[in-house]
């Protein structure tokens, strides 16, 4: 079965501290991708980042940077020096080719000043 | 260059009615892909269409359906509507081509059912 799971429901933190947003995700496809999604109150789910499964290079961009772990079904989103502009529910989700998504639960980040 | 647009935002049926959603995606775009948002149940995937084909399919009873026109825009349609279908419907468009899965999302339609 194809599951993406976010055990954190809810993160509070104070500005400029660090926060890591978990994922771990389940897929029987060979070929995947993996996503990141950022869902402010507006409702607009806003694209963050994608990893194919063959790619397991980090990334940083910005202030953001993504931890994938294949061996450990991982791909965890660490936001650095957090904004109060970041506060947002976080979606990760897992695809394939044929753009059926799988989504987590969502994390809900509070930044408060 | 124009984002996914959603009609309408948001709109107000009672259990029993059915209710039409329109989707435009992005120019150049071929995939549209419906999801449910509810508070329970998460984003849940409904189906994506390309190029007027259903590819893929959620686990939602027939009630709901969709199709794709030869523009690619796309409308949903749910019939005999429950109070549980109350949901914020979003709409994402891709290229839908192999690794181009990259979904934009429009800002959804919030349905409500009384």
């Amino acid at each position: 079965a194809q599951k993406v799971t976010q055990a954190q429901t809810e993160i509070s933190v104070v500005e400029k501290e660090d926060v890591t947003l978990d994922c771990v995700y389940e897929t029987r496809d060979t070929t995947y991708y993996l996503f990141w999604y950022k869902q402010p109150p507006s409702g607009e789910l806003v694209f963050l980042i994608r990893r194919n499964s063959f790619d397991e290079q980090n990334e940083i961009s910005g202030r953001y940077s993504w931890n994938f772990q294949k061996s450990t079904s991982s791909f965890n989103f660490t936001i650095t020096a957090s904004q109060v502009v970041d506060s947002a529910v976080y979606f990760c989700a897992v695809g394939n080719n044929f753009n059926k998504f799988y989504f987590g639960s969502g994390t809900k980040l509070n930044v408060k000043p | 260059k124009a984002g996914v647009t959603q009609t309408p935002r948001y709109l107000i049926k009672t259990r029993g009615q059915q209710v039409t959603l329109s989707c435009s995606p992005i120019s150049g775009h071929r995939s549209v892909s419906w999801y449910q948002q509810t508070p329970g149940q998460g984003l849940q995937f409904l189906f994506e269409y390309f190029s007027e084909t259903q590819r893929n399919k959620g686990n939602f009873p027939g009630r709901f359906s969709g199709r794709q026109f030869s523009n690619s825009r796309s409308e949903m349609n749910v019939s005999t509507l429950e109070l549980g279908d109350s949901a914020l419907y979003l709409c994402a468009s891709s290229l839908g081509q192999g690794e181009e899965g990259e979904l934009f999302f429009g800002e959804g339609s919030r349905l409500t059912v009384l």
